[in-house]
């Protein structure tokens, strides 16, 4: 079966610990991205690569870090930095310009 | 800044009537106009999307409308069932970039 998956479902996580999300597709898709999404604010795209070794920021990219070390996998970390990290977080990958882009079924990070 | 804005933010509608949800934006370059669909604790995914060079696209019980003077596209779902029941999403992209800038959401309710 093709897709993306995400793990862990469920992530809990003390202030100050960094955290990473791991997104894997086998879709052969180009590009990969990673969103953000609270309650009434829709999704915000916080970093997306469109090539191995190479990724931009998204508008909400301050205190995340991401890596596009291999075409399938595309792992975004949650560092002490970032002020509010208690989301849910979701992948999605595409073959190109304006294509359909594909999601994952989403990691919950809560903040203890 | 906001580059799609959604309304109404929620919507109650009897089984077998019209959900109509809206979006307007700004931008003229935008040409490509997705809808996604997103049940709870689940990743969105596409549900349907049209190009500036029609005015309407069919699938199904789902059609969008696009009003390229007024710069605002709709989707309607015609007889509604309580399994259309989820979030809704516009997006906008452009056709040099390959990123979508979501809406912040429409809550749809379907009741028996």
């Amino acid at each position: 079966d093709g897709g993306i998956t995400q793990s862990p479902k469920y992530l809990f996580r003390k202030e100050g610990q960094n955290v990473t999300l791991s997104c894997e597709q086998n879709l052969n898709h180009d590009a990969m991205y990673w969103y953000r999404q609270d309650p009434g604010q829709g999704l915000r795209l916080i970093y997306y690569s469109q090539i191995v070794n190479d990724f931009q920021k998204g508008d909400i990219a301050e205190g995340y870090s991401v890596s596009r070390e291999k075409k399938e996998s595309f792992p975004l970390t949650v560092t002490s930095a970032q002020k509010n990290p208690t989301a849910f977080y979701l992948c999605a990958s595409n073959q190109g310009r304006q294509d359909e882009q594909f999601f994952g079924p989403g990691t919950r990070l809560t903040v203890l | 800044q906001q580059q799609v804005k959604q309304s109404p933010q929620s919507l109650i509608v009897q089984k077998g009537g019209i959900s109509i949800i809206n979006c307007a934006y700004e931008n003229t370059a935008f040409d490509y106009f997705p809808w996604y669909q997103q049940f709870p604790g689940k990743g969105p995914a596409l549900l349907i999307a049209i190009r500036p060079d029609v005015s309407e696209k069919k699938e199904g019980r789902f059609t969008i409308s696009f009003n390229k003077s007024a710069k605002q596209f709709s989707l309607h779902i015609m007889d509604s069932q309580p399994g259309d029941s989820a979030t809704y999403f516009c997006a906008v992209s452009d056709h040099g970039n390959n990123r979508l800038a979501f809406g912040k959401g429409n809550q749809v309710v379907v009741i028996p």
